[in-house]
């Protein structure tokens, strides 16, 4: 059964602070990895996608991926209460597959 | 610029009645999604499609069915509603075949069904 594992919060940091959010995936053949974020009320948006080991960075945000240990997270760098909503981790299998979702973490930036 | 339109932002329905979520997306993509979203459960896939009259369950698919006659429109039907399909139903679609590794999802606002 493939399952995608997250910390369900609320993270807490203050404003200017780095947030750590992290993702652990059951399936070794995952390929594709995803980070949505979704507004208490709204639906997810996209916010980082990663395909390779390693690091990729888009602004303020920073994506992990480290297939051996099974392992994705996202790094908010400089964190703005307008960051305070649910993030979704999303992995998705090579092939015929869909995305699988975990449960999110609820990040709360405080003033 | 709303690229994936969900009818109904808010139902309320009858236990036993058939419902009927309509999603409709202009970015010509070639898949569409359903989930429902419950707190503590996350979002889980009911069903899915990967081009016109083509349908595939997902997770949970039991108590629904789906209509797929047009390739920008995506039907979600519960044939007699029930209290625990009380939920936050989220209509999502993305380009790329089904083996694609890219697959971003662009979501619908949702629509917040209650069966009473």
């Amino acid at each position: 059964q493939k399952e995608v594992e997250q910390n369900s919060g609320p993270l807490s940091v203050p404003e200017g602070a780095i947030a750590s959010l992290n993702c652990t995936y059951s399936d070794r053949v995952s390929q594709s990895f995803f980070w949505y974020r979704q507004y208490s009320g709204k639906s997810p948006e996209l916010i980082m996608s990663i395909y390779s080991n390693g690091d990729k960075e888009d602004g303020r945000f920073t994506a992990q991926l480290n297939k051996a240990s099974q392992y994705v997270s996202l790094l908010i760098r400089d964190s703005q209460p307008s960051d305070s909503a649910t993030y979704l981790c999303a992995v998705k299998r090579g092939g015929y597959s869909t995305l699988t979702f975990g449960k999110g973490t609820m990040l709360l930036v405080s003033p | 610029d709303v690229k994936v339109t969900q009818s109904s932002r808010y139902l309320v329905k009858r236990t036993g009645e058939k419902v009927f979520l309509e999603c409709v997306q202009d970015m010509d993509h070639e898949n569409m999604f359903w989930y429902r979203q419950d707190p503590g459960l996350g979002l889980r896939l009911i069903y899915f499609s990967y081009d016109v009259k083509m349908k595939e369950k997902g997770d949970i698919p039991e108590g629904y069915s789906v209509s797929r006659e047009k390739k920008e429109r995506f039907s979600l039907i519960l044939e007699s509603a029930s209290t625990n399909q009380t939920s936050m139903y989220l209509c999502a679609s993305s380009s790329g075949g089904p083996n694609s590794g890219a697959n971003v999802l662009t979501f619908g606002a949702g629509s917040r069904l209650t069966v009473l």
